[in-house]
């Protein structure tokens, strides 16, 4: 597809199960984002990839969350023995590495429900 | 690191008024800067980014370094205009964005 992909679209979990969140970027960007949007809280910034570079982790809220990103394509965002403070949005973006301008485009996201 | 402040969560405009988002930057260099958009049940999307100084759906926004802003402007707000603003600085890093300023306008 021409888009960032995100599945699922939407989770619903229990308290305490582990989630795992997928990203498909648009092919060739080598910049990929992870972000979580809660209501009246704006977007919050949680990793980020660039090529082969160790990846920029600060914006992870606890050690329940990490990610990998396998291949320099397909993103994994897992969050484990989730928490019910974990429900949100969970966007993710991409960004071609050249080019002017650096646009980022995001996926539709993922809503996760923990109850 | 680059950051931008967006110091209103919420902005109610009647439909036909001037409808001004403010974005101020804190960085030094030369800034690159974006402001994406959130439609009811759509995606996060580009709308505009400095350095193309274009207009896109009657929005416009200026680069003041003496100011240290990136405000969105439009001159008469319509209801379709209605949804949830960024702004954000570009550049190849991590991209953090302001806390976003949702635009309500009212009919």
């Amino acid at each position: 597809g021409a888009g960032v992909s995100q599945s699922p679209s939407n989770k619903v979990t229990e308290k305490g199960k582990d989630v795992e969140l997928r990203c498909d970027p648009i092919s060739g960007h080598t910049a990929l984002y992870w972000y979580r949007q809660s209501l009246g809280q704006g977007l919050e910034f949680l990793i980020y990839f660039q090529g082969n570079s160790a990846p920029d982790k600060s914006g992870l809220p606890s050690d329940r969350f990490s990610a990998e990103r396998t291949g320099g394509s397909v993103s994994t965002l897992t969050i484990q023995r989730t928490q019910q403070e974990d429900s949100a949005v969970y966007l993710c973006a991409s960004s071609p590495r050249q080019g002017t301008g650096n646009t980022i485009y995001f996926g539709e996201g993922s809503w996760l429900t923990v109850v | 690191a680059q950051r931008v402040t967006q110091p209103e969560k919420l902005l109610s405009v009647f439909k036909g008024a001037p409808v001004e988002l403010k974005c101020n930057y804190s960085y030094s260099g030369s800034p690159e800067l974006f402001w994406y958009v959130q439609y009811s049940r759509q995606r996060l999307q580009l709308l505009l980014r400095h350095i193309s100084r274009e207009s896109i759906k009657g929005f416009t926004a200026d680069l003041n370094k003496g100011e240290t802003s990136f405000h969105l402007k439009k001159p008469f707000a319509q209801e379709e205009d209605s949804a949830m603003y960024y702004c954000a600085p570009g550049g190849y890093q991590k991209v953090t964005f302001g806390i976003g300023t949702k635009l309500q306008v009212i009919p």
